[in-house]
C-alpha cells in the first residue's frame, strides 16, 4: 500500500519557535509538495520540489523554507512560528505519469 | 492561468438521496481532471480522474463524474448517498494535457449527509 507519512499529526508551538514538519513517501516519486489548508481558503501551495535538492516557491512561501536532501523526504520549516501560521499542513507526492497527487494525513499546527 | 470553481461551498442532503457537486474550470487547452475527498482530520484521497477516453468516469464509493468539454465542467454525482459520504470534496485540474503540470484546486464543497 503506497504511502505518504507525515511525522506529526498534531503540534502546539509558541510564537517564535522553529518548527519542522517532516514528510516521507515510499513511491519513489520525484515531485513532492507542501500545502496549507485553511477554512474558506482551500488548499494553497507553499513550496514544491521537482527532485532532490531542488525547490520552487509556490503561492505563499513567505515565512517558510523547505529541505529535500533525499528523494523520499521533504521537510517544511517554519523559522520563527507566528500565530497566522496556525493551520493544517498537507504533504503530497506526485505520480508524473498520471499527475495524481498522493497526500499524507496532514499535520495540524497550532501556534500560541 | 487556469482556475477551478466549485460553486457550492456546502451541500446538505438526506441519506439515500442523489447528489451532484459542481465543478467548472477555465482553460483553453486540454486538461486532466480529478476529484479528491477529504474526511474529517485526514488528508485528501483520490476519488476519480479523467485523463482521456470516455467522458464518464467511475470512481470509488459509487461516485462518478462526467467531463463536458463545451461547458468546461466536471461535475461529481452519486445516485444514493450514505452518512459515511459526509466529507469535503475537491475538484482539481492540470492544464495542457501534461500530467506533469501543476494541479489547481477548487475551493472545496462540504457534503453533509443527514439521516
Amino acid at each position: 500500500d503506497v504511502k505518504v507519512t507525515q511525522s506529526s499529526r498534531y503540534l502546539v508551538k509558541r510564537t517564535g519557535e522553529k518548527v519542522f514538519l517532516e514528510c516521507v513517501q515510499d513511491m519513489d516519486h520525484e515531485n513532492m509538495f507542501w500545502y496549507r489548508q485553511d477554512p474558506g481558503l482551500g488548499l494553497r501551495l507553499i513550496y514544491f520540489s521537482y527532485d532532490v535538492k531542488m525547490k520552487e516557491k509556490g503561492d505563499i512561501p513567505e515565512g517558510y523554507s523547505v529541505s529535500r536532501e533525499k528523494k523520499e523526504r521533504f521537510s517544511l520549516i517554519l523559522e520563527s512560528a507566528s500565530t497566522n501560521q496556525t493551520s493544517m499542513y498537507l504533504c503530497a507526492s506526485r505520480n508524473r505519469v498520471t499527475g495524481e497527487l498522493f497526500f499524507g494525513e496532514g499535520s495540524r499546527l497550532t501556534v500560541l | 492561468a487556469q482556475s477551478v470553481t466549485q460553486l457550492d461551498s456546502q451541500v446538505p442532503v438526506f441519506e439515500e438521496a442523489p447528489v451532484e457537486l459542481r465543478c467548472n474550470y477555465s482553460s483553453s487547452v486540454s486538461v486532466y481532471l480529478f476529484w479528491y475527498v477529504q474526511y474529517p482530520n485526514q488528508g485528501l484521497q483520490l476519488l476519480l480522474k479523467y485523463l482521456s477516453g470516455s467522458t464518464l468516469v467511475k470512481g470509488i464509493n459509487g461516485f462518478e463524474a462526467e467531463f463536458n468539454k463545451s461547458q468546461t465542467s466536471f461535475h461529481l454525482r452519486k445516485p444514493s448517498v450514505h452518512i459515511s459520504d459526509t466529507a469535503e470534496y475537491f475538484c482539481a485540474v492540470s492544464e495542457g494535457g501534461d500530467a506533469g503540470n501543476m494541479l489547481t484546486f477548487g475551493g472545496g464543497t462540504r457534503l453533509m449527509v443527514k439521516p
